[in-house]
């Protein structure tokens, strides 16, 4: 059964930084595609990108609203993925959740992300 | 970017009613949608995917349709577990999008 738990959200002021990591088990990470999706407050599904496997050349795709402040990346010795935010800003307020898969989605509980002064 | 569209936007409905959702897609996206029910403060849950494939665990009273452009999610009895929030989502291209959500709530 997927397992994934989201770790590092937390608050952060305009402009900065942070790191979300999402630990995977319960199927074979290192040949999994994943994907990361966000929820403003009150709001709706947002895409924001996806990293694939190293097995299949390890290439990312990124939403444009994020495209050149966020960075995936991954540890397959530690079933772990990340996202790095930054240049953060209000709009980027949301609950993060990694999910397994490209196409349709097993997800994570989600870590909660604030941006504010 | 491929503008999933959903209506309604809102639903009320009783236990053993019959509802319907709908999913439109800007551009045709052949069978590579999927649908997800999310409940308040939890994350999204796969109910199907290919358009019409029950996820595995999802009860048969839901069911998807759809190819092209058109889709719709029926769930045939409805039970009290089933007021939530639901979203279509392409896979067709990048970027992936959702749809704005339906909130099925109880009359």
């Amino acid at each position: 059964e997927t397992q994934l738990v989201e770790s590092g959200g937390g608050l952060v002021k305009p402009g900065g930084s942070l790191r979300l990591s999402c630990a995977a088990s319960g199927f074979t990470f290192t040949i999994a595609s994943m994907t990361w999706v966000r929820q403003a407050p009150g709001k709706g599904l947002e895409w924001v990108g996806r990293i694939k496997s190293n097995t299949d050349g390890g290439t990312t795709e990124y939403a444009a609203p994020v495209k050149g402040r966020f960075t995936f990346s991954r540890d397959d010795s530690k079933n772990t993925v990340y996202l790095e935010m930054n240049s953060l800003t209000t709009e980027d307020t949301a609950v993060y959740y990694c999910a397994r898969g490209d196409n349709w989605y097993y997800w994570g509980q989600g870590a909660l992300v604030t941006v504010s002064s | 970017a491929t503008r999933m569209t959903q209506s309604p936007s809102s639903l009320s409905a009783s236990t053993g009613d019959r509802v319907t959702i709908t999913c439109r897609a800007s551009q045709d996206i052949s069978t590579y949608l999927a649908w997800y029910q999310q409940k308040p403060g939890k994350a999204p849950n796969l109910l199907i995917y290919g358009a019409s494939t029950l996820q595995s665990g999802v009860p048969s009273r839901f069911s998807g349709t759809g190819s092209g452009t058109d889709f719709t999610l029926t769930i045939s009895f409805l039970q009290s577990e089933d007021f939530a929030t639901y979203y279509c989502h392409q896979y067709y291209t990048y970027p992936r999008t959702f749809g704005q959500g339906t909130k099925l709530e109880i009359k």
